[in-house]
């Protein structure tokens, strides 16, 4: 079974720039999570899909990230402008349906200077 | 929203020694409580999950208790081995669906 495959595995950009991330899911899971991991911390969720619908939004910061899972399958997380502080470990994550065991993907570490 | 606490941040323990790691957790409607364990730069994988009809769950040296009248569930490892090793992480969803973490767990196996 292949895993949920993320891209790119390391960013580095300047502050005001922007960004995107690329997450495709294992086959046929119905919600997908984006997390922030940052470093020493516990991965906090800032979006979860469930299909092609947002279930849950509220920790992510509007005004600066945006999300969308296409047809209910792949996914793209974008910031723009980054931050410093935004500088971390951003995980995909899918799970055949809400409350069962979350698959992760490598995640992509991003660096703001 | 839900709100999980784990305890310690860090835990040292000698080889073949037990290792006891502890959350608790805000919402009385999660039902399930899964464990993550994430070795040093690599993604978080799944070791072991309970949901709420059952208090303990085993798999080998593994094990995990819950306690849903004081709201807190706890992870046991026996024997522990160096590749033990990692950060273990806690989580809970239900009510609303939305897993929440804890903020992890250092575990250091010493040989």
């Amino acid at each position: 079974e292949a895993g949920v495959a993320q891209s790119p595995r390391y960013k580095i950009i300047e502050k005001r720039q922007s960004v995107a991330f690329w997450c495709n899911p294992i086959s046929g899971h119905a919600t997908l999570y984006w997390y922030q991991q940052i470093l020493g911390q516990g991965p906090k969720l800032l979006i979860q899909f469930q299909n092609n619908g947002v279930v849950d939004d509220s920790q992510l910061p509007k005004d600066r990230f945006s999300a969308e899972r296409l047809k209910g399958v792949d996914s793209t997380l974008k910031i723009q402008p980054a931050k410093l502080e935004d500088s971390a470990v951003y995980l995909c994550a899918s799970s055949l349906n809400s409350n069962e065991k979350l698959f992760f993907g490598s995640g992509t570490q991003l660096s703001v200077l | 929203g839900e709100n999980v606490e784990q305890h310690p941040s860090t835990l040292s323990v000698q080889e073949g020694d037990s290792a006891v790691i502890k959350c608790t957790y805000s919402d009385s409607a999660s039902n399930y409580f899964p464990w993550y364990k994430q070795e040093l730069g690599k993604r978080p994988q799944l070791i072991i999950d309970i949901r709420s009809n059952v208090g303990e769950k085993k798999d080998q040296r593994i094990a995990v208790t819950l306690n849903k009248t004081a709201k807190h569930f706890s992870l046991h490892i026996t024997e522990t081995q160096p590749e033990d090793s990692a950060v273990y992480f806690c989580a809970a969803s239900g009510g609303s669906y939305i897993p929440t973490f804890g903020r992890g767990t250092s575990l250091i196996v010493h040989p």
